[in-house]
């Protein structure tokens, strides 16, 4: 079975640094890959999402991941972090006719100002 | 309403005592999910509902889960003699179709914060 794993649990950065969160997943077929966002108060809203082509996907507010397919990767990408980017950050992974969506444990950021 | 709706937003419970918790779509989307996520754990897959198709239980913990859902509308989850490693946040979420068709994105619910004492 497809499992998802973060290894950074909590994150914090300043603003303007860079954000590299990682995304490592265990499935050897053909994978459907996401990245959620909760900001505080807020419902679980999608990021970005990978399913064919472009391996570099952008997604909403300056976000990008990179599909690395011989590395199992979905790194979740931010050339300058703001304040407003203080969030928890799920990546998951869905196989392609299956109907779970395989959630990691997340990654809580903080961006102080 | 625009968005997933879930009552109620918290719940506190009796070891033993049966809870029910409700999830009503975004109108028009066939897919359901439910999920679990406890204390510092990722989010756990429950059971899918797609329109009249059979449910996929293959997540639901134990026989003490149970999940309806009547046609395209509201779904309830069951949790029946409830033990404390039930405490968790249940979240719902919505899709316009299946994952499996395109890959279609959820739409989440607020959540339901169970606590079972």
């Amino acid at each position: 079975a497809q499992s998802v794993s973060q290894h950074n649990h909590h994150v914090i950065l300043s603003e303007a640094a860079s954000l590299e969160l990682g995304c490592n997943y265990s499935y050897g077929g053909t994978v459907n890959l996401f990245w959620y966002v909760q900001y505080p108060g807020q419902h679980l809203q999608l990021l970005l999402k990978y399913f064919s082509g472009d391996p570099l996907v952008k997604g909403i507010k300056g976000f990008e991941a990179e599909f690395i397919k011989s590395k199992f990767s979905f790194n979740l990408r931010k050339p300058s972090v703001q304040w407003s980017d203080t969030a928890e950050y799920f990546c998951a992974v869905n196989v392609p006719g299956f109907q779970k969506l395989v959630f990691g444990t997340g990654t809580r950021l903080l961006v102080s100002p | 309403g625009a968005g997933v709706s879930q009552s109620p937003s918290n719940k506190v419970t009796e070891k033993g005592k049966d809870v029910e918790l409700r999830c009503d779509p975004i109108s028009g989307h066939t897919a359901l999910y439910w999920y679990r996520q406890r204390l510092g754990q990722g989010l756990e897959f429950l059971i899918y509902f797609q329109g009249n198709s059979a449910p996929d239980k293959s997540g639901l913990p134990s026989d003490r889960f149970s999940a309806e859902r009547t046609g395209e509308s509201v779904s309830t989850l069951t949790i029946q003699r409830t033990q404390q490693e039930d405490s968790a946040v249940y979240l719902c979420a919505s899709s316009l179709q299946s994952i499996r068709a395109s890959g279609e994105k959820l739409f989440f619910g607020s959540g339901t914060q169970l606590s079972v004492l």
